[in-house]
């Protein structure tokens, strides 16, 4: 396993049209981040998952966006009826929780990101 | 809401000269990372500092976290080209999971 893995890498799809996007987080990695990062801006906080449960979501995220990590590896993000202004790079990212009720430093581990063109 | 502000947002800079980028907040991490970001790819985490006041050299990068832990900075020594990239600095709190970014400091290292 040499680290997180993200597909497409890229994708260009037209207005209206749904898209759905995969990340492969390190393998014994129980956290698991989307991020939304737009030209000249750092990553915006989407979405966590602990394991398969989805424990956060960004209010500024619209229910056009949907995520799941259905058995705690592996998530999908999905975007339906897409808009030009979803045009950005879709970063995920995992971590993990030391247990023994000590909190790790949250140190993430990025995917290479997949970059959305809404036409 | 807590916000992380970066500066400075550009800089340009020739080969071996030295320069440092800031990170600052009003609120206080309890541990702030930094990453480096090449185009078209995700951020690499370079740094955890934990401690307020804590220095941690990474070769010709010195990072430096604030007694409060509300700031931090890094220091490049003899910037080379390699060194281009965006520098995003993240802040994190204990037991929690959202990590904060900064919008990130843009530098180009010129040959």
């Amino acid at each position: 396993d040499t680290g997180v893995s993200q597909n497409p890498r890229h994708k260009i799809t037209k207005r209206g049209q749904n898209v759905t996007f995969r990340c492969d987080p390190i393998s014994e990695h129980n956290r698991l981040y989307w991020y939304r990062q737009t030209l000249g801006q750092g990553p915006e906080f989407l979405t966590y998952f602990q394991n398969e449960a989805q424990l956060e979501k960004s209010r500024l995220l619209s229910d056009r966006f949907s995520a799941e990590r259905p058995k705690g590896s592996f998530s999908t993000l999905e975007i339906q009826r897409t808009e030009q202004g979803d045009s950005a790079m879709y970063l995920c990212a995992s971590s993990l929780r030391a247990s023994g009720g000590l909190s790790s430093y949250n140190e993430q581990f990025f995917g290479p990101g997949t970059r959305l063109t809404v036409l | 809401t807590q916000l992380l502000e970066q500066s400075p947002q550009f800089l340009s800079i020739q080969e071996g000269e030295n320069l440092t980028v800031y990170c600052n907040s009003s609120s206080v991490f309890s541990s702030l990372q930094w990453y480096r970001q090449e185009p078209g790819e995700g951020p690499v985490l370079l740094v955890t500092v934990v401690t307020g006041g804590e220095v941690k050299k990474l070769k010709r990068l010195t990072f430096q976290f604030g007694d409060a832990r509300k700031d931090s900075s890094l220091h490049i020594t003899a910037a080379q080209p390699g060194d281009t990239g965006l520098y995003l600095c993240a802040g994190a709190n204990t037991g929690g999971f959202k990590t904060i970014f900064g919008a990130g400091t843009r530098l180009f290292v010129k040959a």
